[in-house]
This record gives structure tokens, sequence and C-alpha cells, in this order.
């Protein structure tokens, strides 16, 4: 079993859906979380960053954690064409951050 | 703040020459610095961690000789491919660590290799 799990895609939505991206893990020592975004040739970007369980809002995206399921999730709402890109999911268990772990990345389109 | 840059964005090179890519952080101190390769349509893959003077831990599979590193200050690091051969073009990415911060990544654009 890989240490992190994502649907690779692709995942396509109309402009205006709301889009669940997630991501299941192993290692119940993983406490920090983060979604990057990737466009096509160009370096991740870093979007949303959780410590531990719970929610976090930034705009039209909401990053949850459960880690009791070992399950994180991206929402995203009202969806817009300049959304779609690779959205990679992150994990690390050391403040000094010694020890990331990668999703694939689920590769999203929003069509207009 | 946060902002990693990388130079060059691509370079094309013919098959037995070096080829240096240069990783900045241009407004923090980077404790850690990452280097990953990434081949069309796949994801991350981790080559090597450095810290700042020390030498860099190398992934398995990962050839040291190869994919000389050298993080000489807090806010550069570099990757010299040695000897290129074409199976070695690829999407090279870096990623730091703050000082201080140091549970999130930030990312460089990456820099497109090409070996002829």
């Amino acid at each position: 079993q890989k240490e992190v799990e994502q649907d690779p895609g692709p995942l396509s939505v109309p402009e205006g859906a709301i889009v669940s991206l997630n991501c299941t893990y192993s290692n119940s020592a993983f406490q920090y979380f983060m979604w990057y975004r990737q466009y096509s040739r160009k370096g991740p970007e870093l979007l949303m960053y959780t410590y531990s369980s719970g929610n976090k809002e930034d705009g039209r995206f909401t990053a949850q954690v459960d880690k009791s399921s070992k399950y994180i999730s991206l929402f995203i709402r009202d969806s817009q064409p300049s959304d779609s890109a690779t959205y990679l999911c992150a994990m690390s268990d050391k403040v000094y951050g010694q020890n990331f772990v990668f999703g694939p990345g689920t590769r999203l389109s929003v069509l207009p | 703040g946060a902002v990693v840059s990388q130079h060059p964005s691509w370079v094309i090179c013919k098959s037995g020459t070096s080829v240096k890519i240069e990783c900045r952080s241009l407004d923090f101190q980077a404790t850690t610095m990452f280097w990953y390769r990434q081949f069309p349509k796949q994801s991350l893959m981790l080559m090597a961690t450095s810290n700042e003077g020390s030498k860099a831990t190398y992934e398995q599979g990962v050839e040291k000789d190869k994919f000389l590193i050298n993080h000489a200050s807090l806010t550069l690091s570099t990757l010299t491919v040695t000897s290129a051969h074409p199976e070695d073009s690829s999407f090279y990415i870096c990623s730091a660590t703050r000082q201080g911060a140091t549970d999130t990544q930030y990312f460089g654009p990456g820099t497109r290799l090409t070996v002829l």
C-alpha cells in the first residue's frame, strides 16, 4: 500500500460546480497537511496548509482533515476554468520538514 | 513572501555535457532545499534533500555522482547533471523550507531539461 493515495483523474467538471479532491494516507504520524496546485510546466504552488484535524477555509477553497479516518479533502466552490490544474496533496510528520510525502496528484479540468 | 526562483527555466544540451541548475530563495533563508524531478503527467519524485553546509541526502536509486548538489548558502542550492543523456530529460523542480517554519515546502517554477 502506498503511503498516500490520490485518484489521478482526470476529473472534468462544468464551470461553477463544486469540486471535491481527496487523499487517503496510512501513516498516523502525519500532522501537517498541504494542498498544492500545479499548472502545466510550472512548479507547484501552495494553496492550503492545515495542522491536525479540522477545516480551513480560504476564499473558494476549503481544506478538511479527518485524522481518525486518515482522509483529507480539498473543496473548490464555484469552480472556474482557471482552476484547471493538477492538485497534489502533501503531508509531513515532523516540524522540521524532513519527511514530506506527496500524493500523485489529481488532474482537474473545469469546462467553460 | 516565500518566493523560490530557478535558473534557467529551460535548457537544451548535447548528450555528454553537464548542466547546472540554480535554486534560490529570494526573500527568506532556506533551512533545507529539496530537488525533485517530474516526468510528463507524473507526480514529483524526490531526488535529494540538502541542508546548507552539509552533504546532500540522496533518495534510493538516485546516483549522487551524476546529480551533484551543492548547498553553499542559506539562499542557494545548485543541481549539476553530469554527463547528461537523453533519459535525463525531465522537469527538475526545487523547493525550500523556511528557517523557523519548516513544515511547508515552497517550490520553484521548475527547469525543463532536454538532452539531445
